[in-house]
């Protein structure tokens, strides 16, 4: 059981803009930045989000990031068939003093 | 450019220690702007945090594991090390080792490619 919640999978078209949601709690979401990996099989997780929206070079603008109290998003517009992959949310947990992780989302390009 | 290597045996047997080292090139473990990490991921499963080092040698473990994890750095060979004792079968997993950013300051996080560690006698 992951102390971010996601969905396990998400699916769309090319072209589409699909939305993968991380929910929380006051103590990891609620007042820490959210992160966002990528992940295709086989391979490390990349870092796609950090400090809730900011892209790292290279990452291109069709994803973005969002958050509201205690929940986050990960949107990617666009979508593209090389977009079919695992991606994660993550946060530092006050309660903890850990990082957490959500369980993770498959996302399917139809 | 930031480059982290995982290394460390890939068979460990039940209820023996396990041992990785991450070599950090490119930039240096007593950096105070980061902290250096170990994830986890088992075969078709999520992320696992496992825990962190800062330069001073402060350490933060993930509580499920606090009880059989070690982490260590070495700054004259700029690496840093993880220890998990008494494994079983669920500590079977890929192990990646990370710079992770401050927790108040944010950042970009860097990840090793990953070594897999299997538990087997």
């Amino acid at each position: 059981q992951s102390v971010l919640t996601q969905p396990p999978s998400a699916s769309g078209t090319p072209g589409q803009r699909v939305a993968i949601s991380c929910s929380g709690s006051s103590s990891n979401i609620g007042g820490n930045y959210v992160y966002w990996y990528q992940q295709f099989p086989g391979t490390a997780p990349k870092l796609l989000l950090y400090k809730n929206n900011q892209r790292p070079s290279g990452v291109p603008d069709r994803f973005s990031g969002s958050k509201s109290g205690t929940s986050a998003s990960l949107a990617i517009s666009g979508l593209r068939s090389e977009d079919e992959a695992d991606y994660y949310c993550a946060a530092w947990d006050d309660s903890l003093s850990g990082w957490v992780f959500g369980g993770g989302t498959k996302l399917t390009v139809l | 450019q930031l480059q982290l290597q995982e290394s460390g045996p890939g068979l460990v047997k039940p209820s023996e220690t396990l041992s990785l080292t991450c070599t950090v090139s490119g930039g240096s473990i007593s950096s105070s702007s980061y902290y250096w990490g170990w994830i986890r991921q088992p075969p078709g499963k999520g992320l696992e945090w496992i825990g962190n080092i800062y330069y001073s040698g402060s350490t933060y473990y993930n509580p499920s594991l606090k009880s059989r994890v070690t982490i260590s750095a070495d700054t004259s060979k700029n690496q840093f090390s993880l220890k998990v004792t008494s494994v079983t079968a669920a500590d079977t997993a890929v192990y990646y080792c990370a710079r992770q950013p401050m927790i108040i300051r944010g950042g970009e996080d860097s990840w090793g490619q990953g070594t897999l560690v299997t538990v087997s006698s």
